[in-house]
């Protein structure tokens, strides 16, 4: 069985800070995806990365894939109250079925 | 993009009845999905489908049963409820499985009293 555990489990700051959250396991996998989920909605996908070591940015977000393909970070910065959700981590492994984390929990205060 | 939708939002039923979600997609997409949403548990995984009248069992599929007749819809049917079934499911669909993004349903808040 493959597990992602996701850190922190919860997470307050204030608008303007940055942050970073993790996903690790002691599986690889081939692909390691992120979501965010807003109160009472689906997840939404944010980014997709494959290759290990892979950096992607989209606008104040970086996500990481780890060299070994068996972790990865989020980075935010400058949070925005807007920026507040769930986060999930999510691993694909060729045809199986998408592992997730349990998610982080993310307060922007403004 | 409502690609996806799911029906209903919410429901309160009581112990003992059958309960049917549903899960339609004008996506076209291959693969279906329905998860469960609990505190402390994360997403998990009940049943999912690689195509008309096929599908597989998730990690917790017990007590729940499924259906795809047709491409665009994915049922899931609780044959008697238990207040352990309640929690929020949601339905996902995807092109491929594994490597490819999920595209997910607004949810279903489920009450079982």
């Amino acid at each position: 069985t493959q597990l992602l555990e996701q850190s922190p489990q919860f997470l307050s700051i204030q608008e303007g800070e940055n942050l970073t959250v993790y996903c690790n396991s002691s599986s690889v996998f081939s692909s390691l995806q992120w979501y965010r989920q807003e109160p009472g909605e689906g997840p939404v996908l944010l980014v997709t990365v494959v290759t290990g070591g892979e950096v992607k940015k989209l606008k104040r977000l970086t996500f990481q894939f780890g060299d070994a393909r068996k972790d990865s970070s989020l980075h935010i910065t400058a949070a925005q109250p807007g920026d507040t959700g769930l986060y999930l981590c999510a691993g694909g492994a060729g045809s199986y079925q998408l592992t997730f984390g349990k998610g982080t929990k993310l307060s922007v205060i403004p | 993009d409502a690609g996806i939708t799911q029906s209903p939002r919410h429901k309160v039923t009581e112990t003992g009845t059958p309960v049917t979600l549903r899960c339609h997609q004008t996506e076209n997409h291959r693969y279906m999905y329905w998860y469960r949403q609990d505190p402390g548990h994360g997403l998990r995984l009940i049943h999912y489908s690689y195509g008309v009248k096929d599908t597989d069992k998730g990690e917790v599929s017990d007590g729940y049963s499924v259906s795809r007749s047709k491409t665009e819809d994915f049922l899931l049917t609780l044959e008697s409820a238990t207040s352990s079934q309640t929690s929020v499911y949601f339905c996902a669909i995807s092109v491929m499985t594994g490597n490819y993004g999920y595209t997910f349903g607004s949810g279903t808040r489920l009450t079982v009293v």
